[in-house]
């Protein structure tokens, strides 16, 4: 079955950089959109930004252009978050999330446990 | 980026109630709409898709509708395991959730 697995817990200053790892089992990895999301303590999902594996080529939310990097290796089937500029408003939980469907766009089905990112000084 | 509008944001109901959710969009979405339910601590569950496409194994008494740029959510008969929080997405790109709303019991 379909599988993603983050990579653990962080804390970080403001003004650093975190880079958030998803490793994917089951199904064809290049085939299926992988999207990030993150959702602050007490608040709503926040779409972040996807990768196509098998393009190799991403697009982000408006908010986070410039500050955001998705990227995928198809070699371990592993989709990296790298977020820079760290501020105290990005602690929360990200998660990596795949589509359901290789025919895009496709909806999310399948989610990672999520990586608590905390900016702290 | 297109913004996802929900309201309300919090819904008091009861056992057996219609719940209606809306969701609107600032431009349309060619129906790239779905519906995800979320419950604390948990990551969130996708109930529809294309608007109005149940996914398997989500109850019949869940539905979508709508098209352009405004949607709803419908559920028929709230159950004690729907009190829950529910996100609409625009799933194209770029993509975008709308801000939630919370179903809790009356």
């Amino acid at each position: 079955q379909v599988q993603l697995v983050q990579s653990g817990a962080e804390v970080k200053k403001p003004g650093s950089s975190v880079k958030v790892s998803c490793k994917t089992s089951g199904g064809t990895f290049s085939s299926y959109d992988i999207n990030w999301v993150r959702q602050a303590p007490g608040q709503g999902l926040e779409w972040m930004g996807r990768i196509i594996p098998i393009l190799g080529r991403a697009d982000y939310a408006q908010k986070f252009q410039g500050r955001v990097t998705i990227t995928a290796d198809r070699s371990t089937s592993t989709a990296y978050m790298e977020l820079n500029s760290l501020r105290s408003e990005d602690t929360a939980i990200y998660y990596c999330a795949r589509a359901i469907d290789v025919v895009v766009p496709a909806p999310i089905g399948y989610w990672g446990q999520g990586t608590v990112v905390t900016v702290s000084s | 980026d297109i913004q996802m509008t929900q309201s309300p944001s919090t819904l008091s109901a009861s056992v057996g109630d219609r719940v209606t959710i809306t969701c609107r969009a600032s431009q349309s979405l060619n129906n790239w709409l779905a519906w995800y339910q979320q419950k604390p601590g948990k990551v969130p569950k996708l109930l529809i898709y294309k608007a109005s496409t149940l996914e398997s194994g989500v109850p019949s008494r869940f539905s979508g509708s709508g098209s352009g740029t405004e949607f709803t959510l419908t559920i028929s008969s709230l159950q004690p395991d729907d009190f829950a929080t529910y996100y609409c997405q625009n799933y194209n790109s770029p993509s975008g959730f709308g801000q939630g709303t919370k179903v809790e019991i009356k």
